[in-house]
């Protein structure tokens, strides 16, 4: 079967950095994807790694390191409007997205 | 301009009633699914089409039976309602898979 794990909640000060952990077990491995999703909206696509190392997208950095089965999302210069929900998934083999159980990130002033 | 849409917005209903949720992106993605988030926020693959060929069926009660009439729209019809059915149910559409674009999702309430 295929399970994720990243931490359930994280609590960050306006203008910090802040890591979202990912470790993933999976067959058929292709990539990692971020998404981000505020209190009752719809998930939004932030990234996708489908190699090793670092992809930036503004403040936003993601990470996948494929031999340890890891990858991280980091949000840099915290902002009240990140306070949201980020959401790791693997794409795999079988063409479809298995999310994991998202991370609260909750920005304070 | 809405990528993806959703109908309705807001769903409550007595249990054993029969509900559709309809699903329209106009984004010219060849590929749609379905999505249910239960209450503690986990999002679970439902279904997958491609251009109206069913890809995915992730082990859903066959109460619940998705059509694609072309491959802009994705509904989903539910039989029999049950209590455990209560979830946000997202539509979503793609070009590559891994990249995808929800709609604003359906609150089903059932009661």
């Amino acid at each position: 079967g295929q399970s994720l794990e990243q931490p359930s909640e994280v609590t960050a000060v306006e203008g910090a950095i802040v890591q979202i952990n990912c470790t993933y077990q999976t067959s058929g491995f292709y990539g990692l994807s971020w998404y981000q999703q505020h209190d009752g909206g719809a998930p939004t696509f932030l990234s996708y790694n489908g190699l090793d190392g670092l992809e930036e997208t503004g403040r936003f950095s993601s990470f996948l390191s494929r031999s340890d089965s890891y990858g991280y999302l980091l949000l840099q210069e915290l902002q009240m409007k990140d306070s949201a929900s980020y959401f790791c998934a693997v794409w795999n083999a079988g063409n479809m997205l298995t999310f994991g159980g998202g991370t609260r990130l909750m920005v304070k002033p | 301009d809405t990528a993806v849409s959703q109908t309705p917005k807001y769903l409550v209903t007595q249990m054993g009633n029969d509900k559709s949720i309809k699903c329209e992106q106009n984004l010219g993605h060849d590929t749609m699914y379905w999505y249910k988030q239960d209450s503690k926020k986990f999002l679970k693959i439902m279904f997958s089409y491609n251009n109206k060929e069913l890809i995915i069926n992730e082990t859903v009660p066959n109460r619940f039976s998705p059509k694609s009439p072309d491959k802009a729209h994705l509904n989903l019809h539910i039989n029999s309602l049950e209590l455990g059915d209560s979830a946000v149910y997202f539509c979503a559409s793609s070009p590559t898979g891994n990249e995808q674009f929800f709609g604003p999702g359906t609150r089903l309430t059932v009661l």
